[in-house]
């Protein structure tokens, strides 16, 4: 079964960092694409981040852009979210997402970050 | 941006009955090198994440009940409960995937009347 496991998430205060981690296991991490998700009760559902399956292509929503940096071990079977110069608009649950049958398919349950002095 | 907008924001619908949500981005979203609507469709349930229903605006992902049914093309989308199931009560979001940043829809909440 495919299976995506985030960690990495908390509290942090503002100007902090974070670094999320996804582990997946269940297909061939190596293959494909991966997200980054986050959501708010506020704001709904926002896509924040995507990388290839070599990472050589990268790609960030205008507000992770310059903040926040995904990469990707495909030794490992794990992409990383680093969340540097945070926000108290960044607090949110954070999801990593594949596609690997459909576009996202698969979810993993979230970590929770929140940004608060 | 494309901005999805979706209607209505919340539904009570009789069980047994159908269950209609609506779906409109500010852009085309059809993929004419595919022939493909890159649009997607997710239910989630509290203190859940979202799980995939419905890819390419009308094709069920695994394991998804027929009752649930995608319609639509271009710039407006249709997600269909033919026959609302208790366990059906939950938030619905539309999604575009066809360019960056892909958006999704404010969500809608579907209980039961």
């Amino acid at each position: 079964d495919v299976q995506l496991v985030e960690s990495g998430g908390g509290l942090v205060q503002p100007g902090g960092s974070l670094r999320l981690s996804c582990a997946a296991s269940g297909f061939t991490f190596s293959s494909h694409w991966m997200y980054w998700v986050r959501q708010t009760p506020g704001k709904g559902l926002v896509w924040v981040s995507r990388i290839y399956i070599d990472g050589g292509v990268t790609d960030y929503a205008d507000s992770a852009k310059g903040r926040f940096t995904i990469s990707r071990d495909n030794a490992k079977n794990t992409v990383y979210l680093q969340m540097n110069s945070l926000r108290a608009e960044d607090t949110a649950v954070y999801y990593c997402v594949s596609s690997v049958v459909s576009p996202f398919d698969y979810w993993g349950q979230g970590t929770l970050v929140t940004v608060s002095s | 941006d494309i901005v999805m907008t979706q209607s209505p924001d919340s539904l009570a619908v009789s069980l047994g009955e159908r269950a209609t949500i609506n779906c409109k981005s500010s852009q085309n979203v059809f993929d004419s090198s595919n022939s493909r609507n890159l649009l997607g469709w997710y239910q989630q349930k509290p203190g859940q994440p979202p799980k995939l229903l419905i890819y390419w605006a009308s094709a069920r992902a695994s394991g998804v009940p027929d009752r649930f049914i995608g319609s639509g093309s271009g710039t407006d989308f249709t997600l269909t409960i033919s026959s609302l199931q208790a366990e059906d009560v939950a938030v619905y979001y539309c999604q575009q995937y066809y360019t960056l940043p892909f958006t999704f829809g404010q969500g809608t909440k579907l209980e039961i009347k």
